[in-house]
């Protein structure tokens, strides 16, 4: 069985400031995992996965998360916050091929002027 | 490039009352996934289909049902519907066995916003 905790159901940043968003996962086999962006009243966009290989992965909009084993995260940072960022953003596990996403609560990113 | 379909994408209802959703995954995906999403709450899985037989089952109501037809749409069938029922419907759709580690993925719907009065 899969979980996801994301710490944080509220988190506001200034423009221009380092965007972190946490992420943290439980999975009995290899984890997917993913990163997904929430507008208002829209659906599911895809900013970035991770399956196999590099650990490190860049997504879209100046995204990137890096997977790391040992500690069970999977934490999404921007360097610098941009006013469009501000939207919701889930963390969500898969355990393979085919298998429904387990989705974290969400946070919600406020970016400040 | 081609994205996942749902219809409508907005339904009003009232208590007791029947409601269709329907989805058309993005070609060539085999599989189908329903989730819902409360106000201010995260995606929960309903249930899942896999070559039109269902494949794995979440916190579906009895009084949900749905099926994936020949040409792999599928349909979410909501009776007896109550307030607790409004919520935003994402399908979702993938391939079941990707030639590339980089088609395991889910692609979502824009999602169906029901409304239950």
């Amino acid at each position: 069985a899969q979980s996801v905790t994301q710490l944080g159901s509220h988190v506001s940043v200034s423009e221009g400031a380092l965007v972190l968003l946490r992420c943290n996962y439980s999975s009995s086999v290899p984890p997917y995992l993913f990163w997904y962006v929430q507008y208002p009243n829209q659906g599911l966009q895809l900013l970035l996965k991770y399956t196999t290989g590099a650990t490190l992965v860049k997504g879209i909009n100046g995204f990137e998360a890096e997977f790391k084993k040992s500690e069970t995260s999977f934490h999404l940072t921007k360097p610098s916050a941009h006013m469009s960022d501000a939207a919701e953003y889930f963390c969500a596990v898969s355990g393979s091929y085919g298998q429904n996403f387990v989705f974290g609560p969400g946070t919600r990113l406020s970016v400040l002027p | 490039a081609a994205g996942v379909i749902q219809s409508p994408r907005h339904l009003i209802k009232e208590k007791r009352e029947t409601a269709t959703l329907k989805c058309y995954p993005i070609p060539r995906h085999d599989t189908v996934y329903w989730y819902q999403q409360g106000p201010g709450q995260d995606p929960q899985f309903l249930i899942s289909f896999y070559e039109k037989m269902q494949s794995d089952k979440g916190s579906i109501p009895d009084r949900f049902s749905a099926q994936q037809f020949s040409d792999y749409h599928s349909e979410l069938n909501m009776s007896s519907l109550e307030l607790g029922d409004s919520a935003l419907y994402f399908c979702a759709s993938s391939l079941s066995r990707p030639m590339a580690s980089g088609e395991n993925e889910q692609f979502f719907g824009p999602g169906t916003r029901l409304t239950v009065l």
